[in-house]
């Protein structure tokens, strides 16, 4: 297994304004994903973070709005830029084994106004 | 290209049975399960790989009919702290650990 902890756990910003989110994993891992979540709603994939290259994003969602780095096999974080209310979620960054098993962060809990 | 789970919610009893299927139009690589309680992340239950697999986690256990790109999770004689929303996340042929997850299928156990 893994164990993900995620920085901050929940923030307030101010719209236009940009808010870091830290993901760092316990182990060494094959790979590392970034999704959200809406209250009530399904888990929704940001993008594939990737080691040492850029991330793979998934249809609507580009790399200005949501820039991603991933400089180790531990470590991943996730921006989200110039933010509006339309932001405003859960996001989880989540990390799978060698074994194929993906564990999920405690999530970090935005609210942009 | 979202998997479709039935049903949306379910309520039990303590100590009875329920079934969560799980349905995808796409060929299936694996198929993961996760239950997630209000307020928390997602937490993972077990991957099915192989066709026809069958796994078992105390009195929880899924299959996987790679055949038919289905999933069904099995829960018996159901507890309290079952209680969630339960969420399957299915990951495409050739599409690198990816998960695309259903809607969820809200479960509740009562006294």
């Amino acid at each position: 297994s893994a164990v993900i902890s995620q920085k901050p756990s929940r923030d307030i910003c101010q719209r236009g304004t940009s808010l870091t989110i830290q993901c760092q994993v316990d182990s060494q891992v094959t790979m590392m994903f970034w999704y959200r979540q809406q209250p009530g709603q399904s888990l929704t994939l940001i993008a594939t973070a990737n080691q040492g290259s850029e991330a793979t994003y998934e249809s609507g969602f580009v790399i200005d709005k949501f820039p991603i780095s991933r400089p180790n096999l531990t470590f991943s974080t996730l921006t989200v830029s110039n933010m509006s209310p339309e932001d405003s979620s859960i996001y989880l960054c989540s990390a799978m084994t060698g074994a194929g098993e993906q564990f999920f962060g405690p999530g970090t809990r935005l609210t942009v106004l | 290209q979202q998997p479709v789970q039935s049903p949306q919610a379910v309520i039990l009893r303590e100590g009875e049975d329920a079934v969560i299927n799980c349905s995808s139009s796409k060929a299936l690589y694996s198929v993961h399960w996760y239950r997630q309680k209000h307020g928390e992340a997602p937490v993972f239950l077990m991957i099915l790989l192989k066709g026809g697999e069958q796994k078992g986690h105390d009195k929880i256990s899924a299959s996987f009919n790679e055949k038919k790109q289905q999933s069904s999770l099995y829960l018996t004689a159901s507890q309290l702290s079952y209680s969630g929303t339960y969420f399957c996340g299915t990951e495409i042929k050739g599409q690198g650990g990816k998960l695309i997850f259903g809607q969820g299928t809200e479960l509740s156990v009562k006294p």
